[in-house]
């Protein structure tokens, strides 16, 4: 069954340092890799995906994430923060033959401070 | 209106109650979907409805009854709820026949049972 660690549960950072979001996923199949954020009294927003292609993902707000298919991980990274990317984020993963499906991990709390 | 709206976004209700949340997109979508997010907890996909038919039912409680008239919305209708049921219910769309596989999110609603 597929599955999803975020192994923080928060990561404080101060604004301009880089950081990663770490995110491992568990499955028998091939999938689809999602990163969403979640701003305060707010519902989830698409960050990034990776469908194929290319493993390193980016996004037009600077974050990337790299699919690593040996380690079963998709890691965000963001190389200097900003005080408006205190946020939830959440990794999901689908199945190719059941894409309409995300399951969840349960979120990482960055907290950046100035 | 644009994106997935979501009402009420606070609700309170008491045990005995019965209330409905209520979702519609605005985004030309065939899927519809219910989560639960609770604290500390990964999302809990809860329905899905795929061309208005219900596609999915994650063993969730008779207590919650989803309801989807079109594919544009889509009821959860509640009664007689638990205080542990206490939690944000997040709306989500998508286009099951695209390549996108990215789910839209509403803002959610924040049910308190008493």
């Amino acid at each position: 069954a597929q599955s999803v660690t975020q192994l923080d549960s928060q990561v404080p950072v101060f604004e301009e340092a880089p950081v990663e979001l770490r995110c491992n996923y568990s499955s028998s199949v091939s999938v689809y890799l999602f990163w969403y954020v979640q701003y305060p009294n707010q519902g989830l927003q698409l960050l990034l995906k990776y469908l194929s292609g290319s493993t390193l993902v980016e996004s037009i707000n600077g974050f990337e994430a790299e699919f690593n298919k040996s380690q079963t991980s998709f890691h965000l990274r963001k190389p200097s923060v900003h005080i408006s990317d205190t946020a939830e984020y959440f990794c999901a993963v689908s199945e190719m033959d059941s894409s309409y499906k995300l399951i969840f991990g349960s979120g990482t709390r960055l907290l950046v401070r100035p | 209106e644009t994106g997935v709206t979501q009402t009420p976004r606070h609700l309170v209700m008491g045990m005995t109650n019965k209330k409905s949340l209520k979702c519609e997109q605005h985004l030309g979508h065939n899927a519809m979907y219910w989560y639960k997010q609770s604290a500390k907890k990964p999302l809990e996909l809860m329905f899905v409805y795929n061309f208005k038919e219900q596609t999915e039912n994650n063993s969730v409680p008779s207590r919650f009854s989803p309801e989807c008239p079109n594919s544009s919305h889509l009821f959860l209708h509640l009664h007689t709820l638990q205080p542990e049921d206490s939690a944000l219910y997040l709306c989500a769309s998508s286009q099951v026949s695209s390549a996108l596989y990215e789910q839209y999110f509403g803002p959610g609603t924040r049910l308190t049972v008493t």
